[in-house]
């Protein structure tokens, strides 16, 4: 199994309050991804990092910001979480982008 | 447009029978990836298996296969002598191009496996 822990893995918080979740990995990949996961929707790619310092959104970004300042870590910032941001958090690795991604086990979130 | 399509929210399927689980896919991009995951109910997603658009052979992992057609666009999953524990939800998903931010999921499928 790929090393990745994800931590908090439950949290209720109060709308308008910051959240912070992290992702930890072990594989030295290059490569993270957060994904958040809503009934009938799949997975949706919220954010992704391609090395240290270096990301880019994905497909629903708004409300929530990234930062990598080391290869293992990456984190996820709800700046003001909402009700609409309850959901389940996944973060994923990849070695070369383009092969398999190897998810976390996933954050459950509850805004209320 | 949905880029991926798995039309079928639930199977059922009798243990050690073989099941197909259907995918769907839509570009325009000559260069693109296609991957299942397997979430059983405690949450985690599993890899499966992964079929690249030029691979000239379907894809197989131990029980999993993967039923590539190219023309149709589809690339359905079969899991051959299904046991209990293949119970879950089945996600299809594909990468477009070179493009490392663009894993595009469907909406999952529900297996259940019956004795």
């Amino acid at each position: 199994d790929a090393g990745i822990t994800q931590s908090p893995r439950h949290k209720v918080t109060e709308t308008g309050t910051p959240v912070t979740l992290r992702c930890h990995q072990t594989e030295n990949h290059r490569y993270m991804y957060w994904y958040r996961q809503d009934p009938g929707h799949g997975l949706r790619l919220i954010h992704y990092s391609y090395g240290v310092k270096d990301t880019d959104k994905g497909e629903v970004s708004d409300g929530y910001s990234v930062s990598r300042s080391k290869t293992e870590d990456f984190l996820l910032t709800l700046e003001s979480a909402t009700s609409s941001q309850t959901s389940v958090y996944f973060c994923a690795i990849s070695s070369t982008g383009v092969d398999e991604q190897y998810f976390g086990p996933g954050t459950r979130l509850t805004v209320t | 447009a949905q880029k991926i399509t798995q039309t079928q929210p639930g199977m059922f399927v009798q243990e050690k029978e073989a099941v197909t689980l259907d995918c769907t896919y839509d570009t325009s991009d000559p260069s693109y990836g296609l991957f299942w995951y397997k979430q059983p109910s405690s949450g985690e997603m599993i890899f499966l298996i992964y079929q690249g658009s030029y691979d000239q052979q379907n894809a197989t992992e131990g029980r999993y296969s993967l039923n590539f057609q190219k023309a149709r666009k589809s690339a359905n999953l079969v899991i051959s002598a299904s046991q209990l524990g293949d119970s879950a939800m089945y996600f299809c998903a594909m990468r477009e191009g070179g493009v490392a931010d663009k894993l595009i999921f469907g909406t999952g499928t529900r297996l259940q496996v019956f004795p």
